[in-house]
């Protein structure tokens, strides 16, 4: 059965950091390509960022270019968002998500519960 | 960057037809995935590649993609199938993901 469970998601300041983590089981983590997408509440989705199987390409959405950095660590089955010089409009559920293959384009066949991220004063 | 564009809302009968729109310059010549996302919970893709079935989604759920616009059709909706639904795409100029604003089906 394929899990994604995220963790890391808290309530900080403008300007703040954070460091988001997502860990993979029940399939093969280093054949496929992973993305962050995120939800702000009673919004809809936005795509965030992804990497590729084997962490050589990333890519961003505009809103967080330069500010955040997508990583994995295919020892560990593990993803990560780094999130800096956050704002207030960061905030929302930061869903993990495995996409179909090892390729960048596609759609995601499985996602975690996501976890929560709040950017207030 | 490229734009998905979807109606907020739909609205419809029990064992009527629904027809959510996703639009986008020449968006049939890209592939389209559509996800539902009932409250509470994450998203599942129901129909990929245009018009795929996920595994164990009903017969009900089709898609198709032509010119400028793609379409979700869920025939003989049920109130199972209130939710929102978004469009999906990949903008292969960018290698980023779009997902369009999501419609709210609701089964009266």
């Amino acid at each position: 059965e394929v899990q994604l469970v995220e963790s890391g998601g808290v309530v900080v300041q403008p300007g703040g950091s954070l460091r988001l983590s997502c860990v993979a089981s029940g399939f093969i983590f280093d054949d496929y390509t992973m993305l962050w997408v995120r939800q702000a509440p009673g919004k809809g989705l936005e795509w965030v960022s992804l990497v590729s199987w084997d962490g050589t390409y990333t890519y961003y959405a505009d809103s967080v270019k330069g500010r955040f950095t997508i990583s994995r660590d295919n020892r560990k089955n593990s993803l990560y968002l780094q999130m800096n010089s956050l704002r207030n409009d960061d905030s929302g559920l930061y869903y993990c998500v495995k996409a179909y293959s090892s390729s960048s384009s596609g759609y995601s066949d499985y996602w975690g519960q996501g976890t929560l991220v709040t950017v207030s004063s | 960057s490229y734009v998905l564009t979807q109606p907020p809302s739909v609205s419809l009968a029990p064992g009527m037809t629904a027809k959510i729109t996703c639009g986008g310059d020449n968006i049939g010549r890209k592939s389209v995935h559509w996800y539902q996302q009932k409250p509470g919970q994450a998203p599942v893709v129901v129909v990929h590649d245009d018009n795929s079935r996920r595994s164990g989604i009903p017969e009900r759920f089709s898609g198709s993609n032509s010119g400028n616009t793609a379409t979700l059709t869920i025939s003989r909706v049920e109130a199972g199938d209130e939710a929102d639904y978004y469009c999906q795409v990949w903008e292969r100029s960018s290698d980023h993901w779009v997902f369009g604003g999501g419609t709210k089906l609701t089964v009266l």
